[in-house]
């Protein structure tokens, strides 16, 4: 099935350091990714949808700034938090469909960002 | 606003039994839905999607839509421990192919 590869699966930084994080589509290629944000025993965020070739769509109150999103490839799409603090402090799932339409979203491992 | 909604519970049903969970959600312009189950640290795991009113079955697994009442549902037959985790239902919206979620069942299937 399809595959969604996400690293690192674990970060820890320093306040005010930049994170990214790279999600890779292993055996199929994404024009669109989706990146989520999801708090302890919460559900999951969307905060952006990442377009190949083009600027990505943050959802509404999510700071464009703050989260820096980049779709170079088909393949690989890299969310930058720049700036960290303990706020930011999160598990952060990449995502993406193989095809367009209604299929289902194969999800990478995550990645649990703790900031200090 | 477009919401997802689940009971969070937790659910619990012993060995064996069935697990219903539920939700609803309030775009009636979502064609399409989604259940994910997720492990705690570990990221969703797809279990079914559904687009037609009626039943989907999938092993042990049914997924119900009833698109007049805005409402997915899942059956679990036959529970296992090993389906202790939480379950997400998630709606797709057309515009821009975006899956909302709701926020998520936890169930516990005690031995």
């Amino acid at each position: 099935g399809a595959v969604v590869s996400q690293h690192p699966s674990r970060v820890i930084c320093k306040s005010g350091t930049s994170v990214k994080i790279e999600c890779r589509s292993l055996d199929f290629q994404a024009t669109t990714m989706f990146w989520y944000r999801q708090f302890p025993k919460k559900s999951l965020m969307l905060m952006a949808t990442s377009n190949e070739g083009s600027k990505a769509t943050y959802e509404q109150g999510v700071e464009k700034d703050k989260f820096l999103i980049n779709h170079a490839s088909l393949t690989l799409s890299t969310l930058t938090v720049t700036s960290a603090h303990p706020e930011d402090s999160s598990f952060y799932i990449c995502s993406a469909r193989v095809g367009e339409g209604d299929s289902p979203l194969h999800f990478g491992n995550g990645t649990r960002l703790t900031v200090t | 606003q477009k919401e997802v909604e689940q009971n969070s519970g937790p659910l619990s049903v012993p060995e064996g039994a069935i697990a219903s969970l539920n939700c609803t959600y309030s775009d009636r312009g979502s064609q399409s839905f989604f259940w994910y189950r997720q492990y705690s640290g570990k990221s969703p795991e797809l279990i079914m999607f559904i687009y037609s009113n009626g039943d989907k079955e999938d092993g042990r697994f049914t997924a119900q839509l009833n698109k007049a009442s805005q409402y997915v549902s899942l059956l679990i037959r036959d529970s296992q421990p090993s389906d202790s985790a939480t379950y997400l239902c998630a709606a797709l919206y057309n515009q821009g192919g975006k899956l909302i979620f709701g926020q998520g069942t936890e169930l516990s299937v005690k031995p």
